[in-house]
Order: C-alpha cells, then structure tokens, then sequence
C-alpha cells in the first residue's frame, strides 16, 4: 500500500459531461503528481502541485483542471469529455519536489461512453 | 472499432531464472532514473531508483545499472518468481529539476515468469 488514495475507482460517463476525481496524498508528502494512462500513449504526465501551487504542467488539455487544496488533497477536474479521454488516471506523491521517488495511488479508471 | 494497444515489449522467463529489463532513455540531461512495477489493476510501484553519479545500485534481489554513455538502464532480477511477473518502467526526470520536477515514463515491458 503506497498510502496514496484515489477516488472513485472506477468512473463511466458520457461525453460532454465533466467528471472530478480526488487524491489524498500520503502522509507527509506535500508534492501531487497527475498522470494519465492510456492504451496508445503509456503514462503521460499532466499536472504537478507542491503545497498547493502549480509547479510544472505536461500535456493537460485546456478541458482538464487540477487544484490541491490547503489540506493537500488534490482534484483533477475533466470537463466536455471525450471517447479519447477515456483511461486510467493516477495520482502520485511526493515528500518535496526534487529527485524522490514518486508514490502512486491505484487510479481511477474514466469510461467515456 | 478495436482499439489498438501500446505494443509492449515482452520478455518471458523460467522461475528462477535472472531477468535482464532494458531501457534506452533519450535525455542526456537527466540526471536521476527510477524502476516502476505494475501489476493489473494497481498503480505504480517504486522499485529502485539512481542518479547519474552512480552505474550500479543494489537492493533486495534486483539491481540497477546505469550507463550514460549510451544513455541505457537496465534492471536485473535475481531469482525471479512468478509474483514478479507485471509491466516494468524506467522513467527518469529529464530536463526538470527543483520546483518543476517531473518523472518522464518510458513505455514498459512485459514480464511473464513461468512456473
């Protein structure tokens, strides 16, 4: 067990619709890493926080948010989805933002129907 | 229409057996590289890690060898059991460092040990 929590697990929605998913991370570590895990494209990175700003971004769409919030849960917040949004999204941690393992949580599987 | 899937890298070995993971990284300037370990339906799981002022880190039954020459990790299993058997990554930080660390995943291997 990592010690980071994801959820919900699983997600199906329609298209057009908007989803959030919630990620606590383990104790301690004030760093939350999204990233997004699909068939064709391996593990993308999205978004990254550190004690609640935004600290670096990879490729998030604009119809993708993500906030970490002063208890330093996180959201990532997918709106107007699309078949292609379809995949896993996980979460990770860290206890600082330079060179240290990340921890993940199991995900949160999105369905768009 | 069927979907077609991220062609991973297979390698299939005997319980027992050692197992050799192969990754060629692309960032001359990363500087600090991790092994992950996926099986079906988890996250990631940290594995290993090095930075690029070592060639060789031990842990419990596998080691990792860095070689930055030709920009190449490799992850060596000893003894390998069938619980090993998941998707490996190697992913290493790239140009980012300080306050926009990332990690940069590679696609993965398959392994598959069979009793």
């Amino acid at each position: 067990d990592s010690g980071v929590t994801q959820t919900p697990k699983h997600l199906i929605t329609a298209t057009g619709q908007r989803v959030t998913l919630r990620c606590s991370p383990r104790s301690g570590d004030l760093s939350v890493y999204w990233y997004q895990q699909s068939l064709d494209q391996g593990l993308q990175f999205l978004i990254q926080y550190y004690n609640g700003e935004e600290r670096a971004k990879g490729n998030i769409l604009e119809r993708f948010s993500a906030q970490q919030f002063p208890d330093l849960h996180s959201e990532l917040n997918l709106s107007s989805l699309e078949l292609g949004d379809s995949a896993l999204y996980f979460c990770a941690s860290s206890v600082q933002w330079a060179v240290s393992p990340l921890h993940f949580g199991n995900g949160t599987r999105l369905t768009v129907t | 229409g069927e979907s077609v899937g991220l062609h991973l890298p297979t390698l299939s070995v005997q319980e027992g057996d050692n197992s050799i993971i192969n990754c060629a990284y692309s960032n001359s300037a990363s500087d600090y590289f991790i092994w992950y370990k996926q099986e079906s339906g988890k996250g990631p799981q940290f594995i290993i890690d090095i930075r690029s002022n070592m060639d060789k880190r031990q842990g419990q039954r596998v080691t990792v060898l860095l070689n930055k020459t030709v920009k190449h990790l490799s992850l060596q299993i000893a003894a390998t059991q069938p619980g090993d058997s998941a998707v490996y990554f190697c992913a290493e930080n790239g140009n980012s460092g300080g306050s926009n660390y990332k990690l940069t995943f590679g696609k993965g291997t398959l392994l598959t040990v069979n009793p």
